[in-house]
């Protein structure tokens, strides 16, 4: 059975730092991993989504890794900002195009 | 853009009452799921569809059922409402050709006291 961790579970970072956000799955047999936002109280909101064939995806400030054999995904924020302030998850898309998600990165941009 | 919605963002049920969460997709998906979001526990997937009338049980069904008599409408129904059921509750679709994106709504907070 697929598991999908990512680490750290929460994070505080002061505006403008760079930073990376981690994803670990333990079936590389994936179609694809999607990287979402989630506000408090809100929806998910898709930010990238990298096939398995691919190694990045980048949109705007965000840049997403893959490295399917080791079963890792990074999302990199450049110069965070406060309204970066919201919960990560990544979900890896295994058979019949279900998602397996992770338990998320609470992240918190500090002026 | 594709665009999910869900037919309450609150809801407050007693236990006992059957209850439907509707969701509507305006993109032409075949595919629909719902979800459940748990403190602690993530998403859960309870139910999925592939197309108009099959439904295909996710990771945790039970005191669930799903209907989809059209392609762009899923709806969950808990047939009685139990405490346990209180969560929030999120609809996706995607389409059935690769890469296989999943798009949310808005979600359904649903307290069953």
């Amino acid at each position: 059975k697929q598991e999908v961790t990512q680490i750290p579970a929460a994070l505080s970072v002061p505006e403008g730092e760079n930073l990376v956000l981690n994803c670990s799955f333990t079936d590389s047999a994936i179609y694809n991993l999607q990287w979402f936002r989630q506000d408090p109280g809100k929806g998910l909101t898709s930010l990238l989504l990298i096939q398995s064939s691919q190694r990045e995806q980048t949109s705007g400030r965000l840049n997403a890794s893959l490295d399917k054999s080791s079963g890792r995904s990074t999302l990199y924020i450049a110069a965070s900002q406060p309204g970066d302030s919201a919960t990560y998850l990544c979900a890896v898309v295994g058979t019949a195009s279900k998602l397996t998600f992770g338990t998320g990165t609470r992240l918190q941009v500090t002026l | 853009d594709v665009k999910v919605t869900q037919s309450s963002r609150y809801l407050v049920k007693r236990t006992g009452e059957k209850v439907f969460l509707e969701c509507v997709q305006d993109m032409d998906h075949e595919n629909m799921f719902w979800y459940r979001q748990d403190p602690g526990l993530g998403l859960r997937l309870i139910y999925f569809s592939y197309d108009v009338k099959m439904k295909e049980k996710g990771d945790i069904p039970e005191g669930y059922s799903v209907s989809r008599e059209k392609k762009e409408r899923f709806s969950l129904i808990l047939e009685s409402a139990s405490t346990n059921q209180t969560s929030m509750y999120l609809c996706a679709s995607s389409s059935s050709g690769g890469p296989y994106e999943q798009y949310f709504g808005p979600g359904t907070r649903l307290t069953v006291t």
